[in-house]
């Protein structure tokens, strides 16, 4: 059974940083592509950033780019996202999804208010 | 990049109705590869997207056959055949064909 455990949301002043963190099991980690994907409260779905199945290719939103950085440790099977600079528009509920929708975790919060 | 556009934005519904979602793209979602990387997701309230439907129709394992995915062009189309109690909640297309990846705005399904 293909699980996602997100981790590292949390409470964090405009610039500051933080680092989520998802656990995978379930599925060869190392041969699919990875991503997050965020939704603000009460909003609608937002594409954030994917990573191949190496590591060497990354994408990333506009709104991000320059501020967030997705990375992989494929012997650990675990997918990062770090997140410096944080405005508080970028607070949302952050899900790591696999592929290319297939699987979603249940999402770490993140809140960025001073 | 892609802007997917749906309508409508909430579709009252009655249980054991048909219920119909269009998703609109601005631009060909047939990839090199040839194949047309649009999904259709569903969200119930306080629970993590889960995928209905991938590459236009092809219905995740486990999902009912009252759904439906279609094209017709840059037209997509959500069917669900009769609607029952547990199908309320809000629905998304997604490309990812190209990137950025992209969503639609989201359609609530509730009840009449």
């Amino acid at each position: 059974e293909v699980q996602l455990s997100e981790s590292g949301g949390g409470l964090v002043q405009p610039g500051g940083s933080l680092r989520l963190s998802c656990a995978a099991s379930g599925f060869t980690f190392s041969a699919y592509v990875m991503s997050w994907v965020r939704q603000a409260p009460g909003k609608g779905l937002e594409w954030v950033s994917s990573i191949s199945d190496s590591g060497r290719s990354t994408w990333y939103a506009d709104s991000v780019k320059g501020r967030f950085t997705i990375s992989r440790d494929n012997s650990k099977s675990t997918l990062y996202l770090q997140m410096n600079s944080l405005r508080v528009e970028d607070t949302a509920v952050y899900y790591c999804v696999w592929g290319h929708g297939a699987h979603w975790g249940q999402g770490t919060p993140v809140t960025v208010s001073s | 990049d892609v802007v997917l556009t749906q309508s409508p934005l909430s579709l009252p519904v009655t249980l054991g109705q048909p219920a119909s979602i269009s998703c609109r793209s601005s631009q060909s979602l047939v990839h090199s590869d040839g194949s047309t990387y649009l999904n259709w997701f569903q969200q119930r309230p306080g629970q993590s997207p889960r995928r209905l439907i991938y590459k236009v129709s092809d219905r995740e394992s486990g999902v009912p056959d009252r759904f439906s995915g279609s094209e017709s062009g840059t037209d997509f189309t959500l069917k669900i055949n009769r609607v029952e109690a547990e199908d309320f909640g809000v629905y998304y297309c997604m490309q990812n064909t190209h990137w950025p990846w992209t969503f639609g705005q989201g359609t609530k399904v509730e009840i009449k």
